[in-house]
Protein backbone atom coordinates (compact mmCIF):
# COMPACT_ATOMS: atom_id res chain seq x y z
CA UNK A 1 0.00 0.00 0.00
CA UNK A 2 1.36 3.35 -1.02
CA UNK A 3 1.77 5.96 1.85
CA UNK A 4 2.64 9.70 1.65
CA UNK A 5 3.10 11.67 4.23
CA UNK A 6 4.38 15.42 4.53
CA UNK A 7 6.16 17.09 7.09
CA UNK A 8 7.74 20.79 7.46
CA UNK A 9 7.50 23.67 9.88
CA UNK A 10 3.58 24.41 10.82
CA UNK A 11 4.47 28.36 11.02
CA UNK A 12 6.32 30.63 8.53
CA UNK A 13 7.04 34.08 8.72
CA UNK A 14 5.49 36.70 5.75
CA UNK A 15 7.93 37.02 2.82
CA UNK A 16 10.15 33.53 3.70
CA UNK A 17 10.05 30.53 1.84
CA UNK A 18 7.95 27.96 2.90
CA UNK A 19 9.31 24.50 2.96
CA UNK A 20 7.99 20.97 2.83
CA UNK A 21 8.86 16.85 1.97
CA UNK A 22 6.74 14.19 1.31
CA UNK A 23 7.88 10.94 2.11
CA UNK A 24 6.79 7.90 0.31
CA UNK A 25 6.48 4.51 1.26
CA UNK A 26 5.31 1.51 -0.24
CA UNK A 27 5.93 2.63 -3.46
CA UNK A 28 8.88 4.63 -5.91
CA UNK A 29 9.20 8.06 -7.01
CA UNK A 30 11.64 6.64 -9.49
CA UNK A 31 8.44 4.69 -11.14
CA UNK A 32 8.20 6.43 -14.32
CA UNK A 33 4.36 5.72 -14.24
CA UNK A 34 3.48 8.55 -11.85
CA UNK A 35 4.31 11.95 -10.90
CA UNK A 36 3.80 13.52 -7.59
CA UNK A 37 2.16 16.47 -6.54
CA UNK A 38 1.22 19.41 -4.33
CA UNK A 39 -1.97 20.30 -3.71
CA UNK A 40 -3.36 22.89 -0.81
CA UNK A 41 -6.73 23.76 0.59
CA UNK A 42 -7.35 27.26 2.42
CA UNK A 43 -8.83 27.46 5.25
CA UNK A 44 -13.07 27.12 4.15
CA UNK A 45 -11.91 27.13 0.79
CA UNK A 46 -11.45 24.17 -1.96
CA UNK A 47 -8.79 22.26 -3.30
CA UNK A 48 -5.77 23.98 -5.70
CA UNK A 49 -3.33 22.12 -7.40
CA UNK A 50 -0.02 23.50 -6.69
CA UNK A 51 2.37 21.73 -9.34
CA UNK A 52 3.53 18.03 -9.78
CA UNK A 53 7.37 16.51 -10.47
CA UNK A 54 8.57 13.16 -12.31
CA UNK A 55 11.43 11.08 -11.51
CA UNK A 56 13.66 12.61 -13.94
CA UNK A 57 13.20 16.46 -12.37
CA UNK A 58 10.42 17.47 -15.01
CA UNK A 59 7.97 20.03 -13.07
CA UNK A 60 4.93 21.67 -14.24
CA UNK A 61 2.91 24.45 -11.90
CA UNK A 62 -0.31 26.03 -11.86
CA UNK A 63 0.32 29.56 -13.77
CA UNK A 64 -1.46 31.52 -10.88
CA UNK A 65 1.58 30.37 -9.09
CA UNK A 66 4.54 29.81 -10.92
CA UNK A 67 6.58 32.43 -10.45
CA UNK A 68 6.87 31.47 -6.58
CA UNK A 69 6.90 27.92 -6.55
CA UNK A 70 9.60 24.81 -7.10
CA UNK A 71 9.24 21.10 -6.83
CA UNK A 72 11.94 19.23 -6.62
CA UNK A 73 12.66 15.23 -6.30
CA UNK A 74 15.06 13.46 -4.34
CA UNK A 75 15.08 9.83 -5.24
CA UNK A 76 17.62 8.50 -2.81
CA UNK A 77 15.36 9.75 -0.09
CA UNK A 78 12.06 8.65 -2.03
CA UNK A 79 10.85 11.96 -1.11
CA UNK A 80 9.95 15.13 -3.38
CA UNK A 81 10.00 18.59 -2.10
CA UNK A 82 7.73 21.88 -1.96
CA UNK A 83 9.02 25.30 -1.67
CA UNK A 84 6.71 28.68 -1.83
CA UNK A 85 8.14 31.85 -1.97
CA UNK A 86 7.81 35.21 -0.92
CA UNK A 87 4.52 33.79 1.36
CA UNK A 88 1.55 36.04 2.54
CA UNK A 89 -1.24 35.25 4.57
CA UNK A 90 -2.60 33.82 1.59
CA UNK A 91 -0.72 31.12 1.59
CA UNK A 92 -2.10 29.54 4.94
CA UNK A 93 -3.47 26.45 4.03
CA UNK A 94 -3.45 22.36 4.57
CA UNK A 95 -0.80 21.03 2.50
CA UNK A 96 -1.21 17.77 0.82
CA UNK A 97 1.64 15.62 -1.13
CA UNK A 98 -0.63 13.19 -3.62
CA UNK A 99 0.48 10.49 -6.50
CA UNK A 100 -0.54 12.31 -9.69
CA UNK A 101 -1.32 9.36 -12.80
CA UNK A 102 -1.47 11.57 -16.09
CA UNK A 103 -2.96 10.45 -19.46
CA UNK A 104 -0.92 11.64 -22.29
CA UNK A 105 0.41 14.32 -20.45
CA UNK A 106 -3.10 15.25 -19.26
CA UNK A 107 -4.30 15.21 -15.37
CA UNK A 108 -6.25 12.38 -14.90
CA UNK A 109 -6.12 11.62 -10.99
CA UNK A 110 -5.01 11.48 -7.77
CA UNK A 111 -4.43 7.88 -6.58
CA UNK A 112 -2.53 8.44 -3.25
CA UNK A 113 -2.66 11.65 -0.64
CA UNK A 114 -1.15 12.21 2.60
CA UNK A 115 -3.27 13.25 5.28
CA UNK A 116 -2.42 16.71 4.93
CA UNK A 117 -0.11 19.05 7.13
CA UNK A 118 -1.39 22.71 8.19
CA UNK A 119 0.70 25.55 7.27
CA UNK A 120 -0.07 29.14 9.23
CA UNK A 121 2.37 31.97 7.71
CA UNK A 122 1.92 34.32 10.44
CA UNK A 123 4.57 36.88 12.25
CA UNK B 1 -9.45 29.94 -14.14
CA UNK B 2 -12.38 29.88 -11.61
CA UNK B 3 -12.70 26.68 -9.39
CA UNK B 4 -15.46 24.12 -10.53
CA UNK B 5 -18.87 24.60 -9.08
CA UNK B 6 -20.42 22.35 -6.01
CA UNK B 7 -23.24 22.66 -3.96
CA UNK B 8 -22.19 23.43 -0.58
CA UNK B 9 -24.05 20.34 0.92
CA UNK B 10 -26.26 18.00 0.47
CA UNK B 11 -28.13 15.30 2.41
CA UNK B 12 -29.89 12.36 2.70
CA UNK B 13 -30.66 9.94 5.05
CA UNK B 14 -29.84 6.08 5.59
CA UNK B 15 -30.42 3.87 2.26
CA UNK B 16 -31.55 7.02 -0.03
CA UNK B 17 -29.42 8.05 -2.71
CA UNK B 18 -27.95 11.73 -3.29
CA UNK B 19 -25.96 13.37 -6.43
CA UNK B 20 -22.96 15.41 -6.33
CA UNK B 21 -22.91 18.44 -9.20
CA UNK B 22 -19.68 19.80 -10.55
CA UNK B 23 -20.24 22.57 -12.99
CA UNK B 24 -17.93 24.02 -15.09
CA UNK B 25 -17.29 25.51 -18.67
CA UNK B 26 -16.64 24.15 -22.15
CA UNK B 27 -12.61 24.77 -20.97
CA UNK B 28 -12.47 21.65 -18.46
CA UNK B 29 -15.66 19.84 -17.47
CA UNK B 30 -17.27 19.80 -20.73
CA UNK B 31 -14.01 19.02 -23.28
CA UNK B 32 -12.75 16.52 -21.14
CA UNK B 33 -14.01 12.94 -20.39
CA UNK B 34 -11.01 13.48 -17.56
CA UNK B 35 -13.50 14.06 -14.24
CA UNK B 36 -12.40 12.37 -10.88
CA UNK B 37 -14.00 12.29 -7.15
CA UNK B 38 -12.74 12.44 -4.23
CA UNK B 39 -14.21 11.73 -0.30
CA UNK B 40 -12.53 13.17 2.35
CA UNK B 41 -12.95 12.62 5.79
CA UNK B 42 -11.42 15.57 7.82
CA UNK B 43 -7.81 14.92 9.37
CA UNK B 44 -6.95 12.16 7.10
CA UNK B 45 -5.80 11.48 3.46
CA UNK B 46 -8.63 12.09 0.32
CA UNK B 47 -9.62 8.79 -1.29
CA UNK B 48 -10.14 8.70 -4.99
CA UNK B 49 -13.72 8.00 -5.68
CA UNK B 50 -13.99 8.19 -8.84
CA UNK B 51 -12.25 8.50 -12.25
CA UNK B 52 -12.32 9.37 -16.04
CA UNK B 53 -15.69 10.14 -15.06
CA UNK B 54 -16.86 7.18 -14.06
CA UNK B 55 -14.79 4.54 -13.77
CA UNK B 56 -14.61 2.99 -10.10
CA UNK B 57 -10.54 2.33 -8.61
CA UNK B 58 -10.31 -1.00 -7.59
CA UNK B 59 -12.45 -1.65 -3.34
CA UNK B 60 -14.44 1.53 -3.75
CA UNK B 61 -18.01 0.79 -3.42
CA UNK B 62 -20.20 0.37 -6.78
CA UNK B 63 -22.92 2.29 -4.65
CA UNK B 64 -20.66 5.59 -5.81
CA UNK B 65 -21.14 5.81 -9.66
CA UNK B 66 -19.86 9.27 -11.87
CA UNK B 67 -21.53 10.62 -14.93
CA UNK B 68 -21.22 13.88 -17.14
CA UNK B 69 -23.52 15.95 -19.73
CA UNK B 70 -22.23 18.80 -21.20
CA UNK B 71 -20.11 20.80 -18.84
CA UNK B 72 -21.44 19.14 -15.87
CA UNK B 73 -20.20 16.24 -13.96
CA UNK B 74 -22.16 14.32 -11.27
CA UNK B 75 -21.32 11.76 -8.40
CA UNK B 76 -23.96 9.41 -7.42
CA UNK B 77 -23.99 7.79 -3.85
CA UNK B 78 -27.12 4.96 -3.66
CA UNK B 79 -27.77 3.45 -0.52
CA UNK B 80 -26.67 6.15 1.72
CA UNK B 81 -24.55 4.73 4.51
CA UNK B 82 -23.58 6.71 7.52
CA UNK B 83 -19.66 6.30 7.16
CA UNK B 84 -20.31 8.06 3.31
CA UNK B 85 -20.84 11.20 5.75
CA UNK B 86 -17.61 13.16 4.23
CA UNK B 87 -16.86 16.02 2.28
CA UNK B 88 -16.63 15.42 -1.69
CA UNK B 89 -14.33 17.31 -4.37
CA UNK B 90 -14.81 17.19 -8.03
CA UNK B 91 -11.38 17.47 -10.35
CA UNK B 92 -11.19 18.05 -13.95
CA UNK B 93 -8.25 18.48 -16.58
CA UNK B 94 -8.45 21.97 -17.36
CA UNK B 95 -6.49 22.30 -20.76
CA UNK B 96 -2.11 22.42 -20.89
CA UNK B 97 -2.56 26.11 -19.01
CA UNK B 98 -4.84 25.90 -16.31
CA UNK B 99 -3.85 21.61 -15.83
CA UNK B 100 -5.94 20.77 -12.90
CA UNK B 101 -8.60 22.71 -11.29
CA UNK B 102 -10.88 21.72 -8.17
CA UNK B 103 -14.63 22.30 -6.91
CA UNK B 104 -14.81 23.67 -3.98
CA UNK B 105 -16.57 21.00 -1.97
CA UNK B 106 -19.53 19.40 -0.71
CA UNK B 107 -20.45 18.76 2.91
CA UNK B 108 -22.93 15.30 2.55
CA UNK B 109 -24.70 14.79 5.52
CA UNK B 110 -26.69 11.47 6.23
CA UNK B 111 -29.17 12.60 8.71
Amino acid sequence: QVQLQESGPGLVKPSETLSLTCTVSGGSVSSGTYYWSWIRQPPGKGLEWIGYVYYSGSTNYNPSLKSRVTISVDTSKNQFSLKLSSVTAADTAVYYCARLVLWFGELNFFDYWGQGTLVTVSS
Amino acid sequence: QSALTQPASVSGSPGQSITISCTGTSSDVGSYNLVSWYQHHPGKAPKLMIYEVSKRPSGVSNRFSGSKSGNTASLTISGLQAEDEADYYCCSYAGSSTFGIFGGGTKLTVL
